[in-house]
Formats: C-alpha cells, structure tokens, sequence
C-alpha cells in the first residue's frame, strides 16, 4: 500500500543546532514532493517544492533534499530558533490528482 | 501571495444541526478545493475534492450525504456538516492551488474551523 511516513512524531533540539526531519515514501513515485509548516490551529502554509530531478532545494536557513532511490526527503533547518516550533508536514502528489501528508514531525527548538 | 479565507474559525453547535464553512479564494481563481479533516495530533485526511460546476469527488469512507459540498463558483466552496454528532467535532480546513495544475503548485489553506458539536 502507499505510505507516506515522517519517523519522528517529536524533535527537540537546541536553539542554533541544525533541525532534520525526516520523509518517507513507499509505493509512490512522486515528480514532486513538498514540505509546509503548520501552527497550533492554523493551517499549514507551504515552505518549499523540490522536483524529482533536483537533489537539494534551498530557501534562506531552509534545505531539502530528495532521494528518489531511498525514497526520502530530508528536511533542515539550520541555526535554528525557538519561532521554528511548529509541526512540520511533507506532502506528495498521488496519481489520483491530490496531495497527501504525513503525518507530521512537531518540532521544538528549545532556547 | 494567494489567500485562502475560511470562515467560521470556531462553531459549536447541538447535535443533529447543520453547520455550514465557507472557503473563499481571495486573489485568484480555483477550479479545484480540497477539504481535509484533521484530528489532534495526527496529519490532514483529505475528505474530498471540490470541483467547480461539478459533484466533489469523496474519499472513501467519507459520507457524502453527512459531508455536502457545494463549488459553486471560482472563489468559493463550502462544506455542510448535516445533522451533526459529537464524533464530527474536529478541525476542518480547506485549501486550493493557484497554479494551473495540482502536483507542481503548491496548497494555499484557509486557517481551518474548529467544530465543537455538544
């Protein structure tokens, strides 16, 4: 069956140090993947699009790569801040015309 | 940058009423809305695809006649919960893509409704 697995329900790391999160897929062959931020009762808001033919995909402290072999899509945030607290969600387009999540990793930056 | 606008934020209402959100694009025109269903702590379920001028297409297991949905023009669709239970309560949220097609555009999303049914 199709999955789309984010490993770490919960990350805690401190303030400055690099945040990764992790993204998996089985049983997808996405063109494209995407990462969104979600805040306590808001909905989530898009932060980047990396396609399938790019290795990494970067935007100010944000980086995603996307391994199309292992079927995994990292996702760091670099110098991180206690605003980087949120639930982050990756995404893929299914062939079925829309867009399924995982089921997020809630990351907290601890000051 | 392209807004999506839901409208309520909050709602309780008793149960066996309907309750009624709105999801309006506000800058830009969507063929297409999905609405999802997100309980605490766990990611979005996609429960259906709003298409403009033409019946959602519903996930499966998603009661269609429970979950009405009506897109009836390029800005705006809505979702009616019809005779309400407790076990509906959840946080809905809708989104559309600005872009022409779905896969390589990204999902701008309304800011949810938090359905309480007591």
């Amino acid at each position: 069956s199709q999955k789309i697995e984010q490993n770490s329900e919960a990350l805690n790391i401190q303030e400055g140090k690099t945040a990764t999160l992790t993204c998996n897929y089985t049983n997808y062959s996405p063109a494209y993947l995407q990462w969104y931020r979600q805040d306590p009762g808001r909905g989530p808001v898009f932060l980047l699009l990396i396609r399938e033919n790019e290795k990494e995909k970067r935007k100010e402290r944000l980086k995603v790569t996307f391994d199309t072999t292992l079927k995994q899509s990292l996702f760091h945030i670099t110098a991180s801040q206690p605003a980087d607290s949120a639930t982050y969600l990756c995404a893929l387009y299914s062939s079925a015309s829309k867009i399924i999540f995982g089921s997020g990793t809630r990351l907290s930056i601890r000051p | 940058g392209a807004v999506v606008s839901q409208h309520p934020s909050r709602v309780i209402c008793k149960s066996g009423t309907s309750v009624k959100i709105e999801c309006r694009s506000l800058d830009f025109q969507a063929t297409t809305m999905f609405w999802y269903r997100q309980f605490p702590k766990q990611s979005l379920m996609l429960m259906a695809t709003s298409n403009e001028g033409s019946k959602a297409t519903y996930e499966q297991g998603v009661e269609k006649d429970k979950f009405l949905i009506n897109h009836a023009s390029l800005t705006l669709s809505t979702l009616t919960v019809t005779s309400a239970h407790p076990e509906d309560s959840s946080f809905y949220i809708c989104s559309a893509n600005s872009g022409g097609n779905t896969y390589n555009s990204p999902l701008h999303f309304g800011n949810g409704t938090r359905l309480t049914v007591t």
